[in-house]
């Protein structure tokens, strides 16, 4: 019962280089979500999809792409990594006035 | 915007003893609201949730009691253990139909034996 996967659990960058981070659930969900989480930020959200195909920008998009083209799938792109973006990243998926279920996340440095 | 605010600091107390924390919340119509608890190293786990006000969600000896009166939603545990020891985050649903939640700022729980 793997629920939400995220791959890799660890990587380390250079400034500059790109790298694509996947999500995976196995739920049926319609709804999946990117976040990252800093010291004393809680949880801030990037970007979200409601259903295969789509994509929309949450609180903090700057630096980041989705993609979503299987339903099963939610990709996060960075395209020229840069040292703010060290962090640690959850996925987390739901259907529609459900609780969202995360995955055990991606712990991300940029040097 | 809605949002969520969790008392500030991290909380240290001895097991078996009675633990509280504060939360309250900013929003537009009657949104669900939810406790998420992270162990070390893993994910957000739900920890209990309620959807309407005077809900009481309740799990694992936790309870919070939805408040519409004062737009709070404390957490509370007669009698904490060391297992309990983990980041604990308030979160609302943001009604705009896409499930999205609005996170407090989570609060380190630290159980001394």
């Amino acid at each position: 019962n793997a629920g939400v996967t995220q791959t890799p659990k660890f990587r380390v960058l250079k400034t500059g280089q790109s790298m694509t981070l996947l999500c995976a659930q196995d739920m049926n969900h319609e709804y999946m979500y990117w976040y990252r989480q800093d010291p004393g930020m809680g949880l801030r959200l990037i970007h979200y999809s409601v259903g295969e195909g789509t994509t929309a920008k949450g609180e903090v998009p700057d630096g980041y792409n989705v993609s979503r083209l299987k339903k099963q799938n939610f990709l996060l792109g960075l395209e020229s990594a840069a040292p703010s973006q060290t962090s640690v990243y959850f996925c987390a998926s739901s259907m529609a006035n459900q609780p969202q279920h995360f995955g055990d996340g991606t712990r991300l440095s940029i040097l | 915007g809605d949002s969520v605010t969790q008392m500030e600091g991290p909380v240290t107390l001895s097991e078996e003893a009675f633990l509280t924390i504060n939360c309250t919340y900013t929003a537009t119509g009657y949104p669900s609201l939810f406790w998420y608890v992270q162990y070390p190293g893993e994910g957000l786990q739900l920890l209990l949730k309620a959807t309407k006000a005077d809900d009481k969600g309740s799990n694992k000896g936790f309870e919070a009691t939805y408040r519409k009166e004062t737009t709070s939603f404390h957490l509370e545990k007669g009698s904490v253990q060391v297992s309990d020891s983990a980041v604990y985050f308030c979160a609302l649903s943001v009604l705009d139909g896409n499930n999205r939640l609005a996170f407090g700022k989570g609060n380190q729980v630290v159980v001394i034996p």
